[in-house]
Parts: structure tokens; sequence; C-alpha cells
């Protein structure tokens, strides 16, 4: 097993450019999650979601968008790029509803925004 | 939703010390209580985790205790070694899904030789 897989590893955007950062697992788990980590912050949550078809928002949601088609993929897509988007941005899945069990993370995607 | 303070955000003790990180949480229906650990560029890793219905849990040198009635848990590392340098986070969540785990903003640990 691969486990979460994300792409990039790192990105350079100028503003106003949209792009997605893909994530995978191959582990059929039913919950999937974004995060962004900030200095100083934590990591924030993004959006989630608990199936395939099944998407929600997180605690900071603005400016991102993302779709659930299939359990294994969860990608998550930025619009228009602004600075404040700069940032390292995880993927996490999880085998139960609601993330009340160990979270597996992606090795994460290094997103600059000029 | 859930607010989860963690102190210090920076920790520096000498090889072989304890050290304590506290956090506290604010929503009473918070039922898991996961630690992660991240070394610089990598990515977060689960080192141990809890549940309420258990106040106290070890793994080696690691141990996570909680309290319930004042809504705080704590990670205590016995025997420190160079390699629990890292930033820990804590994290809560009552596992309906609404919210995900909310995590703590990470304390710095450094191991002084």
């Amino acid at each position: 097993n691969a486990g979460v897989t994300q792409t990039p590893k790192f990105q350079v955007l100028k503003t106003g450019q949209s792009m997605t950062l893909q994530c995978a697992q191959d582990m059929n788990h039913e919950y999937m999650s974004w995060y962004r980590q900030d200095p100083g912050m934590g990591l924030r949550l993004i959006h989630y979601s608990v199936g395939a078809g099944i998407t929600d928002q997180g605690e900071v949601p603005n400016g991102y968008n993302v779709s659930r088609s299939t359990t294994e993929d969860f990608p998550l897509r930025l619009l228009s790029a602004a600075p404040s988007q700069t940032s390292v941005y995880f993927c996490a899945s999880t085998p139960l509803q609601g993330g009340d069990s160990p979270l597996h993370f992606g090795n994460g995607t290094r997103l600059t925004v000029t | 939703g859930e607010n989860v303070e963690q102190h210090p955000s920076t920790l520096s003790v000498q090889e072989g010390d304890s050290a304590v990180i506290k956090c506290t949480y604010s929503d009473s229906a918070s039922n898991y209580f996961p630690w992660y650990k991240q070394e610089l560029g990598k990515r977060p890793q689960l080192i141990i985790d809890i549940r309420s219905n258990v106040g106290e849990k070890k793994d080696q040198r690691i141990a996570v205790t909680l309290n319930k009635t004042a809504k705080h848990f704590s990670l205590h590392i016995t025997e420190t070694q160079p390699e629990d340098s890292a930033v820990y986070f804590c994290a809560a969540t009552s596992g309906g899904g609404a919210d995900g785990l909310t995590f703590g903003k990470g304390t710095h640990l450094i191991i002084q030789p």
C-alpha cells in the first residue's frame, strides 16, 4: 500500500492562477480531509468528505473547492490563488467517519503564491 | 466548534529529562485525543492517542493523561533522547464528522545534549 499520495510536492503560482492539488489513498478509507499548516497556527481543516459524493466545509474553506467522485481521490482546487494561500497543504484519511481514529497524512504540498 | 489550546509553544529540556506538554479543549462532547509528532519537513505522524473512557495510556517512554472534568490532557515523554526533537501537536474531536480533528498550535520540543 502506498498510503496517502499527494502531488505535486512543490508549486509556485502567481496571484489569480488556479490549480488542483491531488490526493489519492489506496486504503479504502471513507473519511478524507484537507488541512493547511501555517507557522504558529497548527493544522486547520479546509474541507472534508465522509464518503464518495459527500463533502463539507471545515474551519477555513474560503477560496477552495473539493469533490469526491471516488473513494480513492479527493482533489483540492484553488480557484484564484492569493498570497494568503501560501502554505503547506496536507491531505489525510481515516477508515471511520468523523475522524475519531488515527489520521493517515500524505507528505504534503508546499504552495507559494506570489 | 471545538477549540484546543496547547502550551508551551517551545520547550527545551536536557537529554534524559522528562518533557510535559499540556492541552485544553472546549467541547465537553470531545471523546478522542490524539498526539502527533512532526519532524522538520515531514508529515505529522500519530504517536499516541486516548479516548474519553480512559484516564491514562502509556507506550514505552510516552504517556498521555486525560482529565475530562477539567477538559485537559497532557503528553509526557520520559528519558528524552535527541530523536524526540520535533513539533508535537495535540488534537481533539467528538467524532461526529462535522468538524474533524481540531489541532493545537504545536509545541517545538528541543532536546539539549
